[in-house]
């Protein structure tokens, strides 16, 4: 596998349940970010992790709860979610963080439908 | 605070003309500024990125981009457009020393034979 691997690619739960999204990067980053991209709005920001620790979590519902095992893994843990959550769930790493003009690798995302 | 704005939604040309998707910004202090493609079911792509330097910006697949800062505007170009050219097109941009890409909604470049 190269660059930026997610799955699944398709998720579709009730509100009742309980699942995880997961992200690998094999490109030697330190950072990794998980994104939310709805329809006709830009993209957003959810969480940012730095070698494991998080360093930014965008007001974020607690029903998302984002872990980073190593500086490889990315996961989001999903509970008790709502219709309005159904969007394609982004993750991307970088080098590094604290320097703006480094370029993110996305995943090919996770379709997520919540019933 | 920064902001991207990408005024058209839908772009739709014939193929092998040119084609122009406009960005503009607001912010109060420098910025970075970038563009990235998202091809059906894929993630997004880098393109090109403007840091410093020449304000033409030249990128993969033939496109290019042009900083105007008095305009606060990074307007995509790609002079000839091809099939393979339709997706959806994100300008975003993030402040020096920070981790925070700032996006615009998008523009869906349709190209039609």
């Amino acid at each position: 596998e190269t660059g930026v691997t997610q799955t699944p690619r398709h998720l579709v739960m009730g509100m009742t349940n309980k699942k995880s999204l997961k992200c690998e990067q094999h490109l030697g980053h330190n950072a990794m970010y998980w994104y939310k991209q709805s329809a006709k709005k830009p993209l957003e920001l959810m969480f940012v992790y730095s070698l494991e620790e998080r360093v930014e979590n965008n007001s974020v519902p607690s029903r998302f709860s984002p872990e980073c095992p190593n500086s490889s893994h990315l996961f989001l843990h999903l509970h008790t979610l709502q219709p309005e959550d159904s969007a394609l769930y982004l993750c991307a790493s970088s080098q590094e963080i604290a320097n703006g003009y480094n370029e993110q690798f996305f995943g090919p995302g996770t379709r997520l439908t919540v019933l | 605070a920064q902001s991207v704005t990408q005024l058209d939604s839908q772009v739709p040309v014939f193929e092998e003309a040119p084609v122009e998707l406009r960005c503009n910004y607001s912010s109060s202090v420098s910025v970075y500024l970038f563009w990235y493609v998202q091809y059906p079911n894929q993630g997004l792509q880098l393109l090109l990125k403007y840091l410093s330097g020449s304000t033409l910006v030249k990128g993969i697949n033939g496109f290019e981009a042009e900083f105007n800062k008095s305009q606060t505007s990074f307007h995509l170009r790609k002079p000839s457009v091809h099939i393979s050219d339709t997706a959806e097109y994100f300008c975003a941009v993030s402040l020096y020393n920070t981790d925070k890409l700032i996006f615009g909604t998008g523009t869906r470049l349709q190209v039609f034979p």
